[in-house]
């Protein structure tokens, strides 16, 4: 099993639909979890963090996390066609030493 | 000006040959990482250091070495490169003082080993 699972995708949504990216992971004790956006051929830059169970919003993007279950998601709401991207969910374990990633998802908003 | 240099951007070498990627950062961040990242495999963590005398193993360190010549100056070594050594490499800084694990990339160097 892997440490971070994410739905590789592509995920495909019209413009200005709510998209929804998935993420779970396998370390119970971890304690932070994060969402990069990757445009082709960029690093990967944050978009969201999150910290304790529930949501947390900024903007056009709401992130989700239940502990319980251990899942991670992220929404995106009134979808551009800018936000095409891969999107990284990240998750801290509970050492904190360091951050492990999911392989990605893969998004495609149609103009 | 990038926080957070990596040199070179684009190489193309040849098997058995040593390569060394370089990363250097203006955050004064104490932690510095490398990552790869190959198609459907996300970035995976080759090594991480915390400060100038702290070198960990990440998931997959066979084949790299690093070294942390300063607090600023994190490089990775391909003693011997192989093939399947080809991808896209990261480096990454976080901040111990802040604590939120967010991490900040360079603008990646991309390796080809023929």
């Amino acid at each position: 099993q892997k440490e971070v699972e994410q739905n590789s995708g592509p995920l495909s949504v019209p413009e200005g639909a709510i998209a929804s990216l998935n993420c779970t992971y396998s370390d119970r004790g971890s304690q932070s979890f994060f969402w990069y956006r990757q445009y082709s051929g960029k690093s990967p830059e944050l978009i969201m963090s999150i910290y304790s169970n529930g949501d947390k919003e900024d903007g056009r993007f709401t992130a989700q996390l239940n502990k319980a279950s251990q899942y991670v998601s992220l929404l995106i709401r009134d979808s551009q066609p800018s936000d095409s991207a891969t999107y990284l969910c990240a998750v801290v374990g509970g050492g904190g030493f360091k951050t492990i990633f999911g392989a990605g998802t893969r998004l495609f908003v149609k103009a | 000006d990038a926080d957070v240099t990596q040199t070179p951007r684009n190489r193309i070498t040849k098997t058995g040959k040593r390569i060394m990627l370089e990363c250097s950062q203006t955050k004064g961040h104490d932690r510095m990482y490398w990552y790869r990242q190959d198609p459907g495999l996300g970035l995976r963590l080759i090594y991480y250091s915390f400060d100038v005398k702290d070198i960990n193993k990440g998931e997959i360190s066979d084949g790299y070495s690093v070294s942390r010549q300063a607090q600023a100056k994190f490089s990775l070594s391909l003693e011997s490169a192989i093939p399947n050594q080809t991808a896209l490499y990261f480096c990454a800084t976080s901040d111990l003082r802040a604590n939120t694990g967010e991490l900040f990339f360079g603008e990646g160097s991309r390796l080809t080993v023929l």
